[in-house]
């Protein structure tokens, strides 16, 4: 079946603007995370929705970062009056269930301010 | 609070030897997961493998192998006969058994196969 998917698999904007990421999970994923992955570095995690819920949004760097999931599908990043310091991959991941289960990555989206 | 440390950032070998990737993690919990994932050149991250606290019997899926020690706090990855195609970056990452299990990764090791 289809894996997560994400869009625009590349956007470059400059500082100050607003840029909207979506994240489509593998069909049937309630649980979805997302990710942060700067130059050269491991992950960080940002954000987790256990269906339309997000529990846990601890990750979130600043509150110009915001996310939200409709249902048990599609999830949007967002993030307001980008800075460079938000130059970055950023990977969605879906899994079948919220309970430790195997996380399936996106081919994320790369962020560029200027 | 948790912690993965990969300690070793860039590990070049030549093709067809064998190369082990090391792990070690921290945490309080007594359940807990623990994976590898595969980052190759395109970028995207391919799930290799994923291993209970309470499972401790080593795994081997083809070339690949796993050793788990909960004593030393290890899960070492092990590439024998190494080929030009596991070039990536590869990472360890460890989850809580809970209801957030977001995954806290290791820097990653950069590895590279020469012909």
């Amino acid at each position: 079946g289809a894996g997560v998917s994400q869009s625009p698999s590349n956007k470059v904007t400059e500082k100050g603007k607003d840029v909207e990421l979506r994240c489509d999970p593998i069909s049937g994923h309630t649980a979805l995370y997302w990710y942060r992955q700067r130059l050269g570095q491991g992950l960080e995690f940002l954000i987790y929705f256990q269906g339309n819920s997000a529990p846990d949004k601890s990750g979130l760097p600043s509150d110009r970062f915001s996310a939200e999931r409709t249902g048990e599908s599609v999830s949007t990043l967002t993030i307001q009056r980008t800075q460079q310091e938000d130059s970055a991959v950023y990977l969605c991941a879906s899994s079948l269930r919220w309970w430790a289960d195997t996380q399936y990555f996106g081919p994320g989206t790369r962020l560029t301010v200027l | 609070a948790q912690k993965v440390t990969q300690a070793q950032t860039e590990i070049s070998v030549v093709e067809k030897e064998d190369v082990t990737l090391d792990c070690v993690y921290e945490t309080r919990d007594t359940t807990y997961y623990l994976f590898w994932y595969k980052q190759p050149p395109s970028g995207e991250l391919v799930f290799l493998i994923r291993r209970n606290s309470f499972d401790e019997q080593n795994e081997i899926s083809g070339r690949y192998s796993w050793n788990f020690q909960k004593s030393t706090s290890s899960f070492n990855f092990t590439i024998t006969a190494s080929q030009v195609v596991d070039s990536a970056v590869y990472f360890c990452a460890l989850s809580e058994a809970g209801a957030n299990s977001k995954l806290t990764f290791g820097k990653g090791i950069t590895l590279s196969v020469r012909p």
